[in-house]
Parts: structure tokens; sequence; C-alpha cells
């Protein structure tokens, strides 16, 4: 059984401060590796993917994958009030199956 | 505008009866999937579907059905069979195949049973 950790949060920080999100996983097959945001009542939205080792940013947002580690995370930088939602890791294995198994979410309150 | 239409937003069920939600999508997408919410919950598969007229089996799929006739289409039965249906439904689709796959998803359907 494939298995992606989150906690659950929720997570406090204040405006302006960076958010970390963390996500494990137990497929060392996995490779393909998604943040999505999902607003209280809404779908969720797709924030950024990452495949290969390192970091990867786009604007206030840096993912950062260790393979090695099994381990993702999600860094916002000068987070803001409209940030706070919950946050949900995806993790896709190569081949086989392309569903992606999602964690449960982490809880991101910003405060003014 | 490509997307991901779901119906309806809200509906309300009676026990003993299904119900059926509907998912259309204008994205060329040939993977379809469905999900259920539970409050405070992660996304639990219930069904997906990778071509038309084929679909397999995720990890809730008791007490649902599906069909896939259509490649732009993805209806979901609830079934009486299902126990415990009151939940946040949401359809996505994708490529399919090796890659990213990023999914894309309609606006949710939300289940009440009365």
């Amino acid at each position: 059984q494939k298995e992606v950790e989150q906690n659950s949060g929720p997570l406090s920080v204040p405006e302006g401060a960076i958010a970390s999100l963390n996500c494990t996983y137990s497929d060392r097959g996995s490779q393909s590796f998604f943040w999505y945001r999902q607003y209280s009542g809404k779908s969720p939205e797709l924030i950024m993917f990452i495949y290969s080792n390192g970091d990867k940013e786009d604007g206030r947002f840096t993912a950062q994958l260790n393979k090695a580690s099994q381990y993702v995370s999600l860094l916002i930088r000068d987070s803001q009030p409209s940030d706070s939602a919950t946050y949900l890791c995806a993790v896709k294995e190569t081949g086989g199956s392309y569903i992606p198994t999602f964690g449960r979410g982490t809880s991101l309150i910003v405060h003014p | 505008d490509g997307g991901i239409t779901q119906s309806p937003k809200y509906l309300f069920r009676k026990e003993g009866q299904n119900v059926t939600l509907s998912c259309e999508q204008n994205l060329n997408h040939d993977a379809m999937y469905w999900y259920r919410q539970d409050p405070g919950q992660g996304l639990r598969l219930i069904y997906y579907s990778q071509i038309v007229n084929d679909f397999q089996k995720g990890d809730i799929a008791e007490g649902y059905s599906v069909s896939r006739e259509k490649k732009e289409s993805f209806p979901l039965t609830v079934t009486s069979a299902q126990k415990n249906p009151t939940a946040f439904y949401l359809c996505a689709s994708s490529t399919a195949g090796s890659g990213a796959n990023v999914l894309t998803f309609g606006a949710g359907s939300r289940l009440t049973v009365l």
C-alpha cells in the first residue's frame, strides 16, 4: 500500500513569514510529485510539480525534493492571508498505474 | 474555455435512492477520475478510466458505479448500497500514461443524505 504522509496541522504562521509544508512517501518508485492547494469548500488546484531532486521555484513557491530521504516539501515565502488553505501532496510512480496517491493535506493559516 | 463541469453542485438524497453525478470535460483528456472527500480528509479514489468503455475500481468502489461511453463524460452513480454517501465528490481528468499527468478538477458535487 503506497502511503503519503502529511501533518494535518493546522500550521499557523504570521503574514510575511515563510511557511514550510512537508510530505513523506513510502514508494521508492515514485517519480512525480505534486502540490495542490484547496480552499475550504472548493476543489484542489495545482500549485506546482517536481520530478528531479533539488529545488524548483515558481514565484513565492519553492518545491524541494529529496528522493533518498523520500521527502518533498513546499515553501511559501512572504506568506499572505490569501494563502490560508489546505495543501495536498500527491505522488505518482513511473510507469504502471499513473494514478497519483494523495496525502490527507496540511491546513495552513496565515494570520495578519 | 477548457475545463471540467460537474453537476449538480448540491444534491440531497433520501435513504434507498440512487443518484447520478455528472462530469463532463472538454480538455481532450483520456483519463478521468472520481474522488470522495470527507471533512478533514484527503482524497480517496472511487473509480478511474483510461479510455472509453474501460474503467477500474479505486480504493473505495463499493456502492458506486460508473460508465465511460464517451471520452468527454464519466458519470458516477451513488447506489443505495453505499451506506454512508454524504461527502464531497470530485471529478478530475488528466492525460494518460507516463509523465506528470497533472489532474484538473471540477468544482465538485456535495451530496447529503437526508
